[in-house]
């Protein structure tokens, strides 16, 4: 059964520090695995798509990176700002029959300090 | 190109009473995805439609919550008998494809509270 793990839990950095967040999964069975951020009482925000044959996905100041074979992703943010303060969640599209569900982490609350 | 509508964005109902929740899917999408974010958790799978038929409803709660898809006209997850504990924020997703290297597209949530 997959399972999908964001440590840290909560970040509080000041502004312009880069960041690392992190995503692990046990299974490495998996079609793709995506960032997505979530303002508070919003939606689902799509930041990055990681194929299971890519190394890596870049938008902007993002950078996410996928290691399938050891189960983790990185997410990093340069020059973090105000704006960038949300949730984070990564989640996984897993080999699963007809499904292919996308299998969800609990999420890494972030918070950029002016 | 509209994407995911869901409505309502906010529904408050009574313990007892009934919710329907609508999602109309990114136009051309015949595959829908509902899950659940109940308060401080993460997202859940609750099921998977493509028109007319329930693919896989492995994450729904087994009594009072149901799910269709028809051939016109949005998605309905609903919620007969609701209770406090169903209060959460409910997203529908859509995909072109149930293929799983397609990209699903998310709705905007319908936050439902439950009094």
């Amino acid at each position: 059964k997959q399972e999908v793990t964001q440590i840290p839990a909560a970040l509080s950095v000041p502004e312009g520090e880069n960041l690392v967040l992190n995503c692990s999964f046990t299974d490495s069975a998996i079609y793709n695995l995506q960032w997505f951020r979530q303002d508070p009482g919003k939606g689902l925000t799509s930041l990055l798509l990681i194929q299971s044959s890519q190394r890596e996905q870049t938008s902007g100041r993002l950078n996410a990176s996928l290691d399938k074979s050891s189960g983790r992703s990185t997410l990093y943010i340069a020059a973090s700002q105000p704006g960038d303060s949300a949730t984070y969640l990564c989640a996984v599209r897993s080999y699963g029959g007809a499904t292919n569900k996308l299998i969800f982490g609990t999420g890494t609350l972030l918070a950029v300090q002016p | 190109n509209a994407g995911v509508m869901q409505n309502p964005r906010h529904l408050v109902r009574r313990r007892g009473q009934e919710a329907r929740l609508r999602c109309s899917p990114v136009k051309g999408h015949s595959h829908v995805y509902w899950y659940r974010q109940l308060p401080e958790e993460g997202l859940k799978f609750m099921v998977y439609l493509q028109k007319e038929n329930i693919i896989d409803e492995s994450g729904m709660p087994k009594e009072r919550f149901s799910a269709e898809f028809p051939k016109e006209g949005p998605s309905i997850l609903r919620i007969q008998q609701v209770v406090r504990g169903d209060s959460a924020a409910y997203f529908c997703a859509s995909s072109l494809s149930a293929s799983g290297d397609y990209e699903q597209y998310f709705g905007p949530g319908t936050r439902l509270t439950v009094t």
